[in-house]
């Protein structure tokens, strides 16, 4: 399918261990989004990239979490230090390019737990 | 701050019922209103996007309004059968998605 995968999906760690997630978007889309879900709560917005500019990083929530895109290709989220309130879904999205227009499209995410 | 609520957290009503979730936002100034559905381990689904020019949007047992001014938007699901069970996410786009909690949806045979 040309759907956005995700990998792991599924990651158990101990606190204390860095963790890379890996999304693939949709070939062509040059927005990339990652959001994070805890547990009975809501998406929460993490970065996004838009082709070459400069991210924007204003939902991390912590100088722990940080992410990386090469290009219009695969990016990774990586996590420091894992805590436990750092366990969630970690659900990717792209979309032909950023904007209220654009409809994004999500992957099935990774599920994180921190033990 | 751009705050989304919806209600009711869960529901859980016998196949043919129709429904209605219920999705609100406390800043007008938005781009559009989406509704998405979210099954585990498989991701968001959008089900339907409403502009903030239009009133309402169909796809097939589904309709959703939008009442910006005072902030609402409802989706009507006619005739529930349990394939509809999942969890339901509304998202108003501002200079980004911001997702309300979900209502999750159990329709039993």
């Amino acid at each position: 399918g040309a759907g956005v995968s995700q990998s792991p999906s599924n990651k158990v760690t101990e606190k204390g261990k860095d963790v890379e997630l890996r999304c693939d978007p949709i070939s062509g889309h040059t927005a990339l989004y990652w959001y994070r879900q805890r547990l009975g709560q809501g998406l929460e917005f993490l970065i996004y990239f838009q082709g070459n500019s400069a991210p924007d990083k204003s939902g991390l929530p912590s100088d722990r979490f940080s992410a990386e895109r090469t290009g219009e290709s695969v990016s990774t989220l990586t996590i420091q230090r894992t805590q436990q309130e750092d366990s969630a879904v970690y659900l990717c999205a792209s979309s032909l390019a950023s904007g209220a227009t654009y409809e994004q499209y999500f992957g099935p995410g990774t599920r994180l737990t921190v033990t | 701050k751009q705050e989304v609520t919806q209600i009711p957290a869960a529901l859980s009503v016998p196949e043919g019922e129709n429904l209605v979730l219920n999705c609100s936002f406390t800043d007008s100034a938005i781009y559009n209103l989406q509704w998405f559905r979210q099954d585990p381990g498989k991701g968001l689904t959008s089900l339907l996007l409403i502009q903030s020019s239009q009133r309402e949007q169909t796809s097939g047992r589904l309709n959703a309004s939008l009442d910006k001014s005072s902030g609402r938007s409802t989706l009507y699901i006619a005739a529930s059968q349990p394939g509809d069970s999942a969890t339901y996410l509304c998202a108003v786009m501002t200079d980004k998605l911001i997702f309300g909690t979900g209502t999750r949806l159990q329709v039993f045979p």
